[in-house]
């Protein structure tokens, strides 16, 4: 069992719906969690992090994480062509000093 | 402007010839990372280093070495052990004294290529 698991996709959807995006995490000691935006070609982008239970907003983005399901989510609001991206989900363990990143999901939004 | 400057952007590398990718961040962080990524995959972990003088092997480490004698500098050499370097070299750096909330953050990468 990989430590995170993200669906690669592609997640495809139109603009202004709703994009969903999950991932799973192996250790219930993880305590930290992150949201990366990577375009092609590009370096990932830092777009969400979330510690505890519960939802957090930044804008039309919502981070959501549920410790006891070991899952945590990344809604988009009002998708646009322009979130078209590989979204990749990080975490890290308690104690530790590395990330571990899951594959990512590939976002389609079409027009 | 604070931020982690990786360079050069674009890289060939000859046939048993090292190659050394530079990173270089002014964000006072403690700890900084290289991942390699190959096109359409995940990051996979090169070497680490959390302080000045050590570093530790991540996932991949064969084929590469590292060094770390200043705080904002931790450049990467790529040997020519490493017999399938091409891929894309991401420099990441994370403030860890804070306890480990803090995420990490990219360079702009290193695409390098074999000649």
């Amino acid at each position: 069992q990989k430590e995170v698991e993200q669906n690669s996709g592609p997640l495809s959807v139109p603009e202004g719906a709703i994009a969903s995006l999950n991932c799973t995490y192996s250790d219930r000691g993880s305590q930290s969690f992150f949201w990366y935006r990577q375009y092609s070609g590009k370096s990932p982008e830092l777009i969400m992090s979330i510690y505890s239970n519960g939802d957090k907003e930044d804008g039309r983005f919502t981070a959501q994480l549920n410790k006891a399901s070991q899952y945590v989510s990344l809604l988009i609001r009002d998708s646009q062509p322009s979130d078209s991206a590989t979204y990749l989900c990080a975490v890290i363990r308690a104690g530790f000093q590395k990330l571990v990143f899951g594959t990512g999901t590939r976002l389609l939004v079409s027009p | 402007d604070g931020g982690i400057t990786q360079s050069p952007k674009y890289l060939f590398r000859k046939e048993g010839q090292n190659v050394t990718l530079s990173c270089e961040q002014n964000l006072n962080h403690d700890a900084m990372y290289w991942y390699r990524q190959d096109p359409g995959q995940g990051l996979r972990l090169i070497y680490y280093s959390q302080i000045v003088n050590d570093f530790q092997k991540g996932d991949i480490a064969e084929g590469y070495s590292v060094s770390r004698e200043k705080k904002e500098s931790f450049p990467l050499t790529v040997t020519s052990a490493q017999k399938n370097p091409t891929a894309f070299y991401l420099c990441a750096s994370r403030l860890t004294r804070t306890g480990s909330n803090q995420p990490q953050h990219f360079g702009d990468g290193t695409r390098l290529s074999i000649l």
